[in-house]
């Protein structure tokens, strides 16, 4: 079963402009979110987390919103440029899990000149 | 530089061939992982290590082996029950803030 449902399956945005990407989980005692980045032919790189005792965490460019009641988070890529262009993938997991985490589908994000 | 090592970047395996997936850490990292990529579905563990001398399988382990007879090093045996192994490989460590750091892939193709 999946565990973490993300959506769009892919993404194109004009540069400047904002992409978003959504999770939804079902575990309750999940208690870390992390977005990772990856490019073609290379491995996920992290790009922001969050726990939920904070609804909103920016670093940069990117956003992720937390809504702990809806079990759901995304992220937000503000002022998109054509070096964002890549999959990205939610994931959820416990901290007693030893690092097990689900993995969302991934979405692939275009961003045009 | 500290990270992961993956290799080869590239393998090919013959039906009824077992090959082996190389995966080195110099992170000091006591977990790693072994993941499955597949087109749209994400990354699915296959097996993974807490410590040297222990492994548990994932959510696809079937028709994969593993061993952890050193901390530095994680090999995965593509086995010839594994009917569908093409796929791009990805070895994981974890340090203690939780971060999973991932090498750079292996894939794995059929002749």
């Amino acid at each position: 079963q999946q565990q973490v449902k993300q959506s769009p399956q892919s993404l194109i945005v004009q540069k400047g402009g904002i992409s978003i990407i959504n999770c939804a989980y079902e575990n309750t005692a999940f208690d870390y979110f992390p977005w990772y980045q990856q490019f073609p032919g290379k491995g996920p790189a992290l790009l922001i987390a969050i726990r939920p005792d904070v609804s909103e965490k920016k670093e940069g460019r990117f956003t992720i919103s937390f809504n702990k009641s809806a079990k759901q988070f995304s992220l937000h890529i503000m002022d998109s440029q054509p070096g964002d262009s890549a999959t990205y993938f939610c994931a959820a997991s416990r901290t007693d899990s030893w690092g097990k985490f689900q993995f969302g589908a991934g979405t692939q994000v275009v961003v045009t000149p | 530089d500290g990270g992961i090592t993956q290799s080869p970047k590239y393998l090919f395996r013959k039906e009824g061939q077992n090959v082996t997936l190389s995966c080195e850490q110099n992170l000091n990292h006591d977990a790693m992982y072994w993941y499955r990529q597949d087109p749209g579905q994400g990354l699915r563990l296959i097996y993974y290590s807490q410590i040297v001398n222990d492994f548990q399988k994932g959510d696809i382990a079937e028709g994969y082996s593993v061993s952890r007879e050193k901390k530095e090093s994680f090999p995965l045996t593509v086995t010839s029950a594994q009917k569908n192994p093409t796929a791009f490989y990805l070895c994981a460590s974890k340090d203690r803030e939780n971060i999973q750091y991932f090498g750079a892939g292996t894939r794995l193709s059929v002749l």
